[in-house]
């Protein structure tokens, strides 16, 4: 049983390129998030996906989009990165938003 | 109001020692209070959580202390140990806000 599993994990790029993170569960669950966690900041919410088809902005969506694929998958696109966005990224899954969450092990992220 | 106020940032405790630590928050519409564990290197795992229509649960040496009243909870580590070292994360969830995660407490325990 895998619960949830980050693509990659880890990752160096140039500022303006392209990359799609990629995450996928296998608990059934309904809803997936996608955090960044940057040193003193905790975790804070990028995008998430209530259930299949369903996607809405968290805290900092801005330089971010996302795709829910189907209800295993959700991924997180960054268009034109930037070095404010190197970061740690966690992908979580959960059966709803007052039940825990699981964690992926994260992307390490650096935009140089 | 959105806000999830942890602290402290860091704490020592010698081995065998109680380790606390408080979060706040304003929002009254959070119904579900999670602590999470992070290891280095890894994502956050569940520890303990609670509902706000307890005031105390308590799983082996974990305990989460629930004030409605005062919008506080915190975590007690009792009988801490060398194993018990990492961040903890405490957050609250709403359907309207999902989960808030403050800022973490890095926990370092002392053989």
């Amino acid at each position: 049983n895998a619960g949830v599993t980050q693509t990659p994990k880890f990752q160096v790029l140039k500022t303006g390129q392209s990359m799609t993170l990629q995450c996928a569960q296998d608990m059934n669950h309904n809803s997936m998030y996608w955090y960044r966690q940057d040193p003193g900041m905790g975790l804070r919410l990028i995008y998430y996906s209530a259930s299949e088809g369903t996607t809405d902005k968290g805290e900092v969506p801005n330089g971010y989009n996302v795709s829910r694929l189907n209800k295993r998958e959700f991924s997180l696109r960054l268009e034109s990165a930037a070095p404010s966005q190197t970061s740690v990224y966690f992908c979580a899954s959960g059966a709803r938003y007052n039940q825990p969450q699981h964690f992926g092990d994260g992307t390490r992220l650096s935009i140089l | 109001q959105q806000q999830v106020k942890q602290s402290p940032q860091s704490l020592i405790v010698q081995k065998g020692g109680i380790s606390i630590i408080n979060c706040a928050y304003e929002n009254t519409a959070f119904d579900y209070f999670p602590w999470y564990q992070q290891f280095p290197g890894k994502g956050p795992a569940l520890l303990i959580a609670i509902r706000p229509d307890v005031s105390e649960k308590k799983e082996g040496r974990f305990t989460i202390s629930f004030n409605k009243s005062a919008k506080q909870f915190s975590l007690h580590i009792m009988d801490s140990q060398p194993g018990d070292s990492a961040t903890y994360f405490c957050a609250a969830s709403s359907s309207a806000y999902k989960y808030i995660f403050g800022t973490g407490t890095r926990l370092k325990v002392l053989a």
